[in-house]
């Protein structure tokens, strides 16, 4: 089973609100991975947790809050954002840790529209 | 640092025809390749991946790739095109000493009846 789930799938938000974007998965991977995807172009990584500490962050604005509360869950808190930061939010995760040689597996991703 | 050129930005093809979609990559050791297709509104799927040995790899859906050192490529092919093969589709390249997967900036394949 390769299967990465990601919920909400969709999520509309105002300026003000506090959300959050969740990622599942059962595959025993110890690497996961937060992306984010504008319409028409490729993904880009924000955040790369490896045994559930956070080991890259992309230089993501503070607005943008990433959690791993256990090796199968990875949370994506987010407060205060812009209507720029509407996109396609993609979870992903690799075997063992953050390599070029890691297959990674995407979730289905969530849609947020910031108002 | 690695990178990854796909020539084209948008391929029309007719249903049962054959598909090829160029990549093109830069980094100075074996790379890691990978091609991903991602459907409207959906994640990336791996389709394929190459890290040694036999240079033909066979993926899901039909699809190949040919890893050819000399050219630095990475071309996906698929000799019958059905319609729900219409997506995006992205090469990406992975190296052993950086934690980030370089994508190319993708092609976006149409399927005409």
């Amino acid at each position: 089973d390769t299967e990465v789930t990601q919920t909400p799938k969709h999520l509309v938000m105002g300026m003000t609100n506090k959300k959050s974007l969740k990622c599942e998965q059962h595959m025993g991977h110890r690497a996961m991975y937060w992306y984010k995807q504008k319409a028409k172009k490729p993904p880009e990584l924000m955040f790369v947790y490896s045994y559930e500490k956070l080991s890259i962050n992309e230089s993501v604005p503070s607005r943008f809050s990433p959690e791993c509360p256990n090796s199968s869950l990875l949370n994506l808190h987010l407060h205060a954002l812009q209507p720029e930061d509407s996109a396609l939010y993609l979870c992903a995760s690799s075997p063992t840790s953050a390599r070029g040689e890691e297959t990674q597996y995407f979730g289905p991703g969530t849609r947020l529209l910031v108002l | 640092a690695q990178s990854v050129t796909q020539p084209d930005i948008h391929i029309t093809v007719s249903e049962g025809a054959s598909l090829e979609l160029r990549c093109n990559y830069s980094y100075g050791a074996t790379p890691y390749l990978f091609w991903y297709v991602q459907s409207p509104g959906q994640g990336l799927q791996l389709l394929l991946k190459y890290f040694s040995g036999d240079t033909l790899v066979q993926g899901i859906k039909g699809f190949e790739a040919e890893f050819k050192r000399s050219q630095s490529s990475f071309n996906l092919r698929k000799p019958s095109v059905h319609w729900s093969d219409a997506a995006e589709y992205f090469c990406a390249v992975g190296a052993t000493n950086d934690y980030k997967l370089s994508f190319g900036a993708g092609t976006t394949v149409t399927v005409r009846a």
